[in-house]
């Protein structure tokens, strides 16, 4: 089974500060990792994903991750805030079947409310 | 816009209804996953098809069915409503390794 774990159900920062949303993650096979982000009354967006190419991933909106499979963590980052940011974030983990024409369901972590300070 | 579509975006019924939630998929996906948010239970995963075919069940209630027609969109189908029913309900659809979600259903039951 999958499971994942987002530390800090809610992170304020100030604008401009550097933003560190973590994420660990338990997975039996080597997994498909995702962060989205959902806005207030919006759908969930795809911020980036690691499917076991590069380690360090960029993503949209000048966000990044790294996959650390010694830690079993996938933390969000970005180097300065906007205001534009506060929004709720997932972390989660694909049982993708690697090869195969379908892709596994997602298991979200509990999600982290990012709010922005002025 | 993620190019999935739902419908309707709001639906408030009363317990006991039956109602039926719609999704188009990305043009050409032919994986159509559903997921229910709620404030105590987070997102999870319901139920998952492709093609037509069921592929995979997840924390779905015997209450609810889903089915994926011939031209791929997909409805999930919730009965006997209970209060504990109102939540989002997510349907998200993908080609390969990618999940890409709809605005969603936000589902209320008096």
């Amino acid at each position: 089974a999958q499971s994942v774990t987002q530390l800090g159900s809610h992170v304020s920062v100030s604008e401009g500060a550097l933003v560190l949303l973590r994420c660990n993650y338990s997975s039996s096979v080597p997994p498909y990792l995702f962060w989205y982000v959902q806005y207030p009354n919006q759908g969930l967006q795809l911020l980036l994903k690691y499917t076991s190419a590069a380690t360090l991933v960029k993503g949209i909106n000048g966000f990044e991750a790294e996959f650390k499979k010694s830690e079993t963590s996938f933390h969000l980052t970005k180097p300065s805030a906007h205001m534009s940011d506060a929004a709720e974030y997932f972390c989660a983990v694909s049982d993708a079947r690697a090869g195969g024409t379908s892709y596994g369901k997602l298991t979200f972590g509990q999600g982290t409310i990012l709010t922005v300070h002025p | 816009d993620s190019g999935v579509t739902q419908t309707p975006k709001h639906l408030i019924t009363a317990t006991g209804q039956r109602v039926t939630l719609r999704c188009s998929p990305r043009s050409g996906d032919l994986s159509v996953y559903w997921y229910q948010q709620s404030l105590d239970q987070g997102l999870q995963f319901l139920i998952q098809y492709y093609n037509g075919e069921e592929r995979a069940k997840g924390n779905i209630l015997e209450r609810f069915s889903a089915q994926q027609f011939p031209d791929l969109h997909s409805e999930l189908n919730l009965s006997s409503l209970e209060l504990g029913d109102s939540a989002l309900y997510f349907c998200a659809s993908s080609a390969l390794d990618t999940q890409y979600f709809g605005p969603g259903t936000r589902l209320t039951v008096l």
